[in-house]
């Protein structure tokens, strides 16, 4: 079973503040995908990446794909209450069926006005 | 553009009550299907899954079951719920690996 862990678990930091949440296993996986997921609603994703070493940049937000494809940062700048929410990455294994998409679990962030 | 439907969004029921969840999915074909449990502010465990009509595949062993009577139609049922089964149902949408596409999910409380 592959295993994907977040960390932190839990982030309060006040608005304007920069953080990093970080994504980590010990299995290399095919791609990578960060998802955002606000109380009483279904995650929506926010990127994914394939490659490794890959960066993508969404506004304030930059995700990274590790060289080994083992890990995954996500690097907010600059945070706003709009932020706020629980941030979870899952991990692919190859084409074919989603099955095999492992989630982490989970870094719940809330930024203060 | 596709839309997947959830319901009910909340749900209270006393163990030993069967339990019926309904997923429907717009605007695609042939779609993989997924249910997924989460446990408060916490990661996704897969339930089921399905590739096909009448195909379904389970994750864990459980008191839970599925179904998928319609291309674009997934179930989940209980016969008799248990404490247990209380959490959050997310129903998901996706073609081939492409990423997923989430319901809003049911609030299921088992009194």
């Amino acid at each position: 079973t592959q295993l994907l862990e977040q960390s932190p678990q839990f982030l309060s930091i006040q608005e304007g503040e920069n953080l990093t949440v970080y994504c980590n296993s010990s299995s290399v996986f095919s791609s990578l995908q960060w998802y955002r997921q606000e109380p009483g609603e279904g995650p929506v994703l926010l990127v994914t990446v394939v490659t490794g070493g890959e960066v993508k940049k969404l506004k304030r937000l930059t995700f990274q794909f590790g060289d080994a494809r083992k890990d995954s940062s996500l690097h907010i700048t600059a945070a706003q209450p709009g932020d706020t929410g629980l941030y979870l990455c899952a991990g692919g294994l190859g084409a074919g069926s989603a099955r095999q998409l492992t989630f982490g679990s989970g870094t719940q962030l809330t930024v203060l006005p | 553009s596709q839309t997947i439907h959830q319901w009910p969004a909340t749900l209270v029921q006393p163990v030993g009550s069967p339990l019926s969840l309904e997923c429907t999915v717009e605007g695609t074909s042939n779609p993989n299907l997924y249910w997924y449990r989460q446990a408060a502010g916490r990661g996704l465990q897969l339930l089921f899954y399905s590739v096909g009509i009448g195909q379904i595949s389970s994750e864990v062993p459980q008191n839970l079951s599925a179904s998928r009577p319609q291309d674009r139609q997934f179930i989940l049922s209980s016969k008799k719920l248990l404490l247990s089964d209380s959490g959050f149902y997310l129903c998901a949408w996706s073609v081939l690996w492409a990423p997923l596409h989430f319901g809003n999910g049911t609030r299921l409380t088992v009194t």
